[in-house]
């Protein structure tokens, strides 16, 4: 079966770093999206990795592996308004997207 | 960017109503939209997919006679959720993807908080 495991839920401290990783198992893969979602919201979409390597969007990157089903997303500089749940998504040979259940993020301050 | 707007985004009616949903690609088309739901604390769960001139596709345990999709052009899905009871709460949320692009990502509308009394 399809399979994406992230970890249900992380805290970390206002103005460093935090990253989280996501793993996959899919009938093939055509890329993969990492969104954000605050409480109440629908997601926000934030990359979409298809090669492997480091892809950075400002205080955002986003890292991919296809050899070993791996991706993760890192966040820098921490802010208060960070706190959301992030969600791995993987295309698969279908073009269908298969949701990971989100890591809920916790900012202190 | 890409913009989808749902509408309307919140709803209070009685059980045994019935709701209608719609989704619009605002400035692209879209052959295929998606509906999820999604209950507190809890991950978006995928309803079906919408395609465009024809049936949706529903995901297993899905009832397509009560949650009834139309797809009737390039840019506007409605989901009806058919006499609604209180156990069809939930938030829904759809989104689209760009017609012939299907590595784009999916762009959200900003979902409907359903409340059935």
């Amino acid at each position: 079966g399809q399979n994406i495991d992230q970890p249900t839920e992380m805290t970390a401290t206002e103005g460093a770093i935090v990253q989280i990783n996501c793993t996959y198992q899919t009938s093939g893969f055509n890329g993969l999206f990492w969104y954000q979602q605050h409480a109440g919201e629908a997601p926000t979409f934030l990359s979409y990795n298809v090669l492997d390597g480091l892809e950075e969007k400002g205080r955002f990157s986003s890292f991919l592996s296809r050899s070993k089903g791996y991706s993760y997303l890192l966040l820098k500089e921490l802010q208060m308004k960070d706190s959301a749940s992030y969600l791995c998504a993987v295309l698969d040979s279908n073009y269908q997207l298969i949701w990971g259940a989100g890591t809920k993020l916790i900012i202190k301050p | 960017g890409a913009v989808v707007s749902q509408h309307p985004s919140w709803v209070i009616c009685k059980s045994g109503t019935s709701v209608k949903i719609e989704c619009r690609s605002l400035d692209f088309q879209a052959t295929t939209m998606f509906w999820y739901r999604q209950f507190p604390k809890q991950s978006l769960m995928l309803m079906a997919t919408s395609n465009e001139g024809s049936k949706a596709t529903y995901e297993q345990g899905v009832e397509k006679d009560k949650f009834l999709i139309n797809h009737a052009s390039l840019t506007l899905s409605t989901l009806t959720v058919t006499s609604a009871h209180p156990e069809d709460s939930s938030f829904y949320i759809c989104s689209a993807r760009d017609s012939g692009k299907d590595n784009q990502p999916q762009h959200f509308g900003d979902g409907t908080r359903l409340s059935i009394l």
